[in-house]
């Protein structure tokens, strides 16, 4: 199946610093990929949609100035966190959509990000 | 809006049990439904799903009937074993124009215990 990877799967960073956390599909391109955000004992928060060639969407309440979403390749976007705060800190999953259009997503493996 | 609610754990279980964890949807016309599962530092794996109404999604054991008249998809295993310890996820996927939009549930924690 469909396969995708994400990179870092754990980043620690100071505060104040910027994380890149990537994305890849690698057996299939993903015009939309898109990023989510977990809590402790929470569920998935959807957080922005990427797509390839333009600009981001992103949920109510998530900042986009934060959030930078780049997807300049059909096999690749980038979230980066800038500034980041200690509340920063979190399990960010990407995934992609089924290419044969079953609705179903791939999740990449997540990357945990922690701020000091 | 679209919601899923999925029975709150934390779930413990003795190796061999029979496992139940409840799932209802609302959403409006006919989403396909999913369970995920999380093994622990892991991202998200799908476990089965069914796309129709009676479908029942199958796979390591696991089962899920798509129950339109209760608007039910609700996970069901005969003999937990201690490598089933994770979080499962219940989700639709419904298409929304020329998108498909994935809502989960919060997620259930099942523990096995030896």
């Amino acid at each position: 199946g469909a396969v995708v990877s994400q990179h870092p799967s754990r980043v620690i960073c100071k505060s104040g610093t910027s994380v890149k956390i990537e994305c890849r599909s690698l057996d299939f391109q993903a015009t939309t990929m898109f990023w989510y955000r977990q809590f402790p004992k929470q569920s998935l928060m959807l957080m922005a949609t990427s797509n390839e060639g333009s600009k981001a969407t992103y949920e109510q309440g998530v900042e986009k100035d934060k959030f930078l979403i780049n997807h300049a390749s059909l096999t690749l976007s980038t979230l980066t966190v800038t500034s980041a705060h200690p509340e920063d800190s979190s399990f960010y999953i990407c995934s992609a959509r089924d290419p044969r259009g079953t609705g179903e997503l791939f999740f990449g493996e997540g990357s945990r990000l922690t701020v000091l | 809006g679209d919601s899923v609610t999925q029975m709150e754990g934390p779930v413990t279980l003795s190796e061999e049990a029979f496992l139940t964890i409840n799932c209802t949807y609302t959403a409006t016309g006919y989403p396909s439904l999913f369970w995920y599962v999380q093994y622990p530092g892991e991202g998200l794996q799908l476990l089965l799903k069914a796309t129709k109404a009676d479908d029942k999604g199958s796979n390591k054991g696991f089962e899920a009937t798509y129950r339109k008249e209760t608007t039910s998809f609700h996970l069901e295993k005969g003999s937990v074993q201690v490598s089933d310890s994770a979080v499962y996820f219940c989700a639709l996927s419904r298409r929304g124009g020329s998108n498909y939009k994935l809502t989960f549930g919060k997620g259930t924690l099942l523990t096995v215990n030896p």
